[in-house]
């Protein structure tokens, strides 16, 4: 399996851009977590979805953010516009299902916003 | 979910058995532990959980004391790749109820 994968990597965008980040969880898994992580504020969830559904997104820092799970394969979190103070490295992780503990990472993306 | 305290930072000799501590004094009964690792630069890794039994899996094994009021996880025998920051998390499982709260860590280094 390759894993939860994410695009891009790297992205660098100037201040009041849109910025789009990709994910692909591993097949089969019910559940999707995208995390975000700073020096100042550690990792903290955004948002997560079930079978699809957002869940919770008590996280989602504020309107700039918005999240999508249209199909069981692929997730974006958007940022419109984006901010420096977005500059992160956001995770996105998967999770088999109910009755599974563990959740998978994927590599993450390391945002600049400029 | 209840509060866990760990130490900032450890060190270990390669080779040797690193024993990485968590106190959650506040665990509640239907409260597990779990045991996430984070090597620099990569996303967070599971390593193993528990609820009451100690337990062992291929990573590492975790000890937790008869009051669960604290846990150990022991890496048998340390490597060079298993310098990482360990998070400890005590959280009730349940579906729709999916949050991780990762606090700061144990930033474990294993020394040559």
């Amino acid at each position: 399996d390759a894993g939860v994968i994410q695009s891009p990597r790297h992205e660098v965008t100037e201040m009041g851009q849109e910025v789009t980040l990709r994910c692909k969880p591993i097949s089969g898994h019910n559940s999707l977590f995208w995390y975000r992580q700073t020096m100042m504020r550690g990792l903290e969830l955004l948002i997560y979805f079930n079978n699809n559904v957002p869940i919770d997104d008590s996280g989602m820092p504020e309107d700039r953010f918005s999240a999508k799970m249209p199909n069981a394969s692929f997730s974006t979190l958007k940022i419109q516009p984006s901010e420096p103070r977005d500059s992160a490295v956001y995770f996105c992780a998967s999770r088999e299902g109910e009755g599974t503990y563990e959740q998978y990472f994927g590599p993450g993306t390391r945002l600049t916003v400029t | 979910d209840a509060k866990t305290t760990q130490p900032t930072s450890m060190d270990c000799a390669e080779g040797r058995a690193a024993n990485l501590p968590c106190n959650h004094s506040t665990i509640s009964g239907n409260e597990y532990v779990y045991w996430y690792r984070q090597i620099h630069s990569q996303g967070p890794q599971y390593i193993i959980h528990g609820l009451k039994n100690n337990e062992t899996n291929e990573m590492a094994s975790l000890i937790i004391t008869e009051d669960r009021k604290s846990s150990t996880l022991i890496l048998p025998h340390a490597t060079l790749r298993d310098t990482a920051v360990y998070y400890c998390i005590v959280r009730v499982v349940s579906f729709g109820n999916e949050k991780l709260t990762f606090g700061t860590g144990t930033r474990l280094t294993i020394i040559p």
